[in-house]
């Protein structure tokens, strides 16, 4: 079954300090993997995209197809990054996006 | 470009009734999906549409379908609501399938009483 997996619903990071936002996805085949983002009052937005292999705001990602895994990184955090974090899948087969519940960074002063 | 619109922004409706929820696309874009959003949840797939043909479809009841137009603007009807389906609905449009991505709207604000 295809599932993306968030297991932080919470992540505290000071500025300054990296951040890393996990996500792991169980899927059978090759799937495209995304990040979202949800700043306060604004709609969700596309962050990256792995097909793409890009940085955006200091952001990356690296697929892990042996682990699962498509964690977001970024070596200093900023105040600007407190946000709601999406991790989502895209299938082979089909072409609907598969959501993660979420995961909400809080970067402290 | 206007980006993705959906309207209404906010609903209030009675269990039972029916609701009609809009959505238009980023021009030139052909897909369309349809995702809810309840709180504390990431959003839940819907329906998709792409050149006015059903693509996919989630495990939603049938009490939820959907419709393409020419222009590529996209209705969602719920019938015989139910608290249940209180939720953010959330409107989404690419240029391919979305494996690229999408572009999503506000949302519209459903509430059932």
């Amino acid at each position: 079954a295809q599932r993306v997996t968030q297991p932080e619903k919470l992540l505290s990071v000071f500025k300054g300090a990296p951040v890393e936002l996990k996500c792991n996805y169980s899927y059978s085949g090759s799937p495209e993997l995304f990040w979202y983002v949800q700043y306060s009052r604004q709609r969700l937005q596309l962050l990256l995209r792995h097909i793409s292999r890009e940085s955006i705001k200091g952001f990356t990602a690296d697929l892990n197809k042996g682990e699962t895994s498509f964690h977001l990184k970024k070596p200093f955090a900023q105040e600007e990054d407190s946000a709601m974090y999406y991790c989502a899948l895209s299938g082979n087969r089909d072409d609907k996006i598969i959501f993660g519940k979420g995961t909400r960074l809080h970067i402290l002063p | 470009d206007a980006g993705v619109t959906q309207s209404p922004t906010h609903l209030i409706k009675t269990r039972g009734q029916q609701v009609t929820l809009r959505c238009s696309p980023i021009s030139g874009h052909k897909s369309v999906s349809w995702y809810q959003q309840v709180l504390g949840q990431g959003p839940q797939f819907i329906f998709q549409y792409y050149e006015k043909e059903e693509r996919g479809r989630g495990n939603f009841p049938d009490r939820f379908s959907a419709r393409q137009f020419p222009n590529y603007s996209s209705e969602l009807n719920v019938n015989a609501l139910l608290l249940g389906d209180s939720a953010l609905y959330l409107c989404a449009s690419s240029l391919d399938l979305g494996r690229y991505g999408y572009t999503f709207g506000s949302g519209t604000r459903l509430t059932v009483v």
